[in-house]
């Protein structure tokens, strides 16, 4: 079955500075792989996904990962982070049951972002 | 732009009671899906559902769970007899395609 594992629970970062978020995953096949952003009292945005072709993908807000087959990591980065960036970020993997009639995505625990000014 | 929304944003109620938790979906999405995410875990897959049937439900949806879309623009989720551990954030999401998923704001969901 496939899994997520995001290391950091929470993360603080001066406005300005840069920024990236672990993700790893297990899954037995290529993955799709998501970045989910959570602001208090919102739902999931979906911020990028990588589904095959370049590595480096990019995604709203200025935000881009890179999907590395080798160390099954798909980490979310950011060049210079802004105060509004702060939320919970989520990382998942997408899967299609055996009988690909449907597609669910699993997971991780989160990373908390704080922004200091 | 369209969204998923969910109401209500927060209901509370006591252990044993049944519950509805309503969706509307984005409008010419053809895949519905609920998931929950219980104070500090993980947001775990429930059940997703197209052509008016459940596509595939997770060990979690056990029979005091079901799901309905019963007019073509919302997208129900019932549970039958609530029990303390279903205390939970609820999610919405829906997808025109079956690889992607729109979320709605979720409902908190309080059993007392």
């Amino acid at each position: 079955a496939q899994s997520v594992t995001q290391p950091d629970i929470h993360i603080t970062v001066s406005e300005g500075a840069s920024l990236e978020l672990r993700c790893n995953y297990s899954y037995g096949a290529t993955p799709y792989l998501f970045w989910y952003v959570q602001s208090p009292g919102q739902g999931l945005q979906l911020l990028l996904k990588y589904f095959s072709g370049d590595t480096l993908v990019q995604g709203i807000k200025g935000f881009e990962a890179e999907f590395k087959r080798s160390q099954s990591s798909f980490n979310l980065r950011k060049p210079s982070v802004h105060w509004s960036d702060a939320a919970e970020y989520f990382c998942a993997v997408g899967a299609r049951n055996s009988g690909g009639s449907n597609y669910k995505l699993t997971f991780g625990k989160g990373t908390l972002l704080t922004v200091n000014p | 732009e369209p969204e998923v929304t969910q109401t209500p944003s927060h209901q509370v109620t006591q252990m044993g009671q049944e519950v509805i938790l309503r969706c509307v979906p984005i409008s010419n999405h053809l895949y519905f899906y609920w998931y929950r995410q219980i104070l500090g875990q993980k947001v775990e897959f429930l059940v997703s559902f197209y052509n008016n049937e459940i596509s595939e439900k997770s060990e979690i949806f056990d029979d005091q769970f079901s799901v309905e879309r019963p007019d073509g623009s919302n997208f129900t989720l019932k549970i039958r007899s609530t029990k303390l551990e279903d205390s939970a954030m609820y999610f919405c999401a829906s997808g025109q395609s079956l690889y992607e998923q729109y979320f709605g704001p979720g409902t908190r969901l309080t059993v007392t």
